[in-house]
């Protein structure tokens, strides 16, 4: 079946410029993740939503970084006013209902380069 | 919170040799540690976990150990192919039945030299 799915792939901005980045998890899936990934850095969690549960911001590394997840399904991580330290690649996760096994399947990213 | 260091940032190994890449935790309520593979390009991709009531576990090349005393596990890959070059991640969670938040090590990248 279709995996997790992101997209633009890569995103070229100006400092200042705002941007959205929009992911599309398996369906059915009730969690899903963001994490940013610099350059031969790990995985940078930012947020977590589970079901109609708040979602976990506490990864979120200023308040110009937001995240929505509409009717449970697509999610879209919005940063306000880029830097240049925000280029980095922007990673989308979902698990799976019933959490015994957390594994998270993850989509291809997208990278972003703020000029 | 939990911390995940991991070792070696890079690793080379010849072709069919072994490699081991290690890990160290903080939390010792985390009781659930997968490993993910990263290849070129992709995002990253379970290749294994372990959970704290077992020591061992292995799925044909790959094995992975853990120690709760000390807090550390491992990944280790035998027979090594091409195929193998990736960048290997640890991560540790508390799984209470729900979707936990994982935190990741640095990773590891892997080169297998034919």
């Amino acid at each position: 079946g279709a995996g997790v799915s992101q997209s633009p792939s890569n995103k070229v901005t100006e400092k200042g410029k705002d941007v959205e980045l929009r992911c599309d998890p398996i369906s059915g899936h009730t969690a899903l993740y963001w994490y940013r990934q610099s350059l031969g850095q790990g995985l940078e969690f930012l947020i977590y939503f589970q079901g109609n549960s708040a979602p976990d911001k506490s990864g979120l590394p200023s308040d110009r970084f937001s995240a929505e997840r509409t009717g449970g399904s697509v999610s879209t991580l919005t940063i306000q006013r880029t830097q240049q330290e925000d280029s980095a690649v922007y990673l989308c996760a979902s698990s799976p209902r019933g959490g015994k096994n957390n594994e998270q399947f993850f989509g291809p990213g997208t990278r972003l380069t703020v000029l | 919170g939990e911390n995940v260091e991991q070792h070696p940032s890079t690793l080379s190994v010849q072709e069919g040799d072994s490699a081991v890449i290690k890990c160290t935790y903080s939390d010792s309520a985390s009781n659930y540690f997968p490993w993910y593979k990263q290849e070129l390009g992709k995002g990253p991709q379970l290749i294994i976990d372990i959970r704290s009531n077992v020591g061992e576990k292995k799925d044909q090349r790959i094995a992975v150990t853990l120690n709760k005393t000390a807090k550390h596990f491992s990944l280790h890959i035998t027979e090594t192919q091409p195929e193998d070059s990736a960048v290997y991640f640890c991560a540790a969670s508390i799984d209470s039945g729900g979707n936990e938040k994982l935190t990741f090590g640095t990773g590891t990248r892997l080169t297998i030299i034919p």
